[in-house]
């Protein structure tokens, strides 16, 4: 079974501080890990991704996320937080050994306030 | 390329009326998922298919929803009849499945605008 957990259900930062939004996975083989934002009214939007390689990973709008196995950790970061990234972001796991699907977390509210 | 292609993008019914979602995945994706989206319950996958193939429609919550993929550019979720409790917002996502590690963007999924349901 594959699942994956996103401890705080908001975020808030001040623009211009560094950003962290938390993630922890649970899976029976490698893990193929995503983050996704969600904007009002807009449907989720890529952001990166790891599945193998440098655990350090780069994305869009500045965001990196760092793999940890062995604290079973994808937090999402950001240096310096702007307004415009105050959406809703998600989380997301592939195990793979199973299929083709992927497990979403419930998601965190990031809160940037000027 | 125009995206995931949802519509309608709001749809207002009466409880007991059938209800139709239509999807049209990024050209070339092979794979092809719909989920559904409740304060209360977060991001829930109905199903999806592959090949246009229905892989695993564990998440569909009752016998009244039904999906089809007809062909590799359509999709349709149906409700039928529909109950209030199925208001929501649900989404239709592509990505391409192929030899893990040999495409790029492998696994990477896009999600449509959404179809924001409200059953009266």
């Amino acid at each position: 079974a594959q699942s994956v957990a996103q401890p705080e259900d908001q975020v808030n930062v001040a623009e211009g501080n560094p950003l962290t939004v938390k993630c922890t996975y649970s899976v029976s083989g490698n893990p193929y890990l995503f983050w996704y934002v969600q904007y009002p009214n807009r449907g989720l939007q890529f952001l990166l991704k790891y599945i193998t390689g440098d655990n350090l990973v780069k994305g869009s709008y500045g965001f990196e996320a760092e793999f940890n196995k062995s604290q079973t950790s994808f937090h999402l970061k950001k240096p310096s937080a702007l307004v415009s990234d105050s959406a809703l972001y998600f989380c997301a796991v592939r195990d793979s050994n199973s299929g083709y699907a992927l497990n979403f977390g419930k998601g965190t509210s990031l809160l940037v306030t000027p | 390329d125009a995206g995931v292609i949802q519509s309608p993008r709001h749809e207002v019914t009466e409880m007991g009326q059938e209800v139709t979602l239509r999807c049209k995945p990024i050209s070339g994706h092979n794979s092809l998922f719909w989920y559904r989206q409740t304060m209360m319950r977060g991001l829930e996958l109905l199903i999806y298919f592959n090949n246009n193939v229905p892989i695993d429609d564990s998440g569909m919550p009752e016998d009244r929803f039904s999906a089809k993929m007809p062909n590799a550019s359509f999709s349709t979720l149906k409700i039928q009849p529909s109950e209030p409790r199925d208001s929501a917002v649900y989404f239709c996502a592509s990505s391409f499945r192929g030899l893990a590690g040999v495409f790029k963007s492998e696994y990477e999924q896009y999600f449509g605008p959404g179809t924001r349901l409200t059953v009266t």
